[in-house]
């Protein structure tokens, strides 16, 4: 199971919009309810920020958003801040009930 | 407020085996999948593999297929991953997961992560 595509980078300034893709395949981005997105700092606990393509956790800001449209998922954050610069991570289940991550992509708040 | 706590760093040496504990508190253990996943210095997540708490049951991914083991000892909440042959590339955090009730679901609790050193 090959890992799924994201861009190395992202970037964007205070107030911004940024989208984050995650691109795989049939066998899982395309056929799974089950994509979640993850928040890391530098040498921190990786956080659920997005789970089932769309859902927020309790606790988690609003500003953030997930989307699916065939073999790509999506995260959005919007109105970005400073504390929004992280590696962001998103993950699906595949068609063999395991689990499949992106290779990460790292946010810079200009 | 749900917990998961591992075991302490470890140092091995090449061809050596670790096993990474992971104590679960503050929700019903046998409900909810239990994955493991690393991540190399610099590198992105990898998943390991998920242990359903409640039959033992276990999927691994291929590349850790023959070297890893995922178990539980299930009165004292507790998940543990065994993995042998140790290789320097294998030098990583290992950090213990709760999914959901069902084993595609994401993670939304993390263990604090163990290290594991590789090296003669």
């Amino acid at each position: 199971q090959s890992a799924l595509s994201q861009p190395a980078s992202v970037s964007g300034s205070p107030g911004q919009s940024i989208t984050i893709s995650c691109t795989g395949t049939r066998s899982d981005v395309g056929v799974s309810k089950y994509v979640s997105w993850y928040q890391q700092h530098p040498g921190k606990v990786p956080k659920l920020m997005i789970y089932d393509v769309t859902n927020r956790p309790s606790g988690v800001s609003n500003r953030f958003s997930g989307s699916k449209s065939g073999n790509t998922a999506s995260l959005t954050i919007s109105g970005l801040q400073a504390e929004d610069e992280a590696d962001y991570y998103c993950s699906s289940s595949t068609s063999t009930i395991q689990v499949v991550f992106g290779g990460g992509t790292k946010v810079t708040v200009l | 407020q749900v917990q998961l706590v591992q075991s302490g760093a470890e140092v091995k040496k090449p061809g050596a085996s670790v096993k990474v504990s992971c104590e679960a508190s503050g929700y019903g253990f046998t409900g909810y999948y239990i994955h493991w996943v690393r991540q190399a210095p610099g590198q992105g997540l990898e998943w390991m593999g998920w242990m359903n708490p409640m039959n033992g049951a276990t999927n691994y991914a291929q590349k850790f297929q023959g070297r890893v083991t995922m178990t539980r000892d299930t009165p004292i909440t507790t998940a543990y991953m065994d993995l042998n042959r140790l290789r320097s590339d294998d030098t990583a955090v290992y950090f213990c997961a709760r999914g959901g009730d069902i084993a595609a679901a994401g993670q939304g609790y993390w263990g604090q992560g163990t290290l594991v050193t590789v090296s003669s």
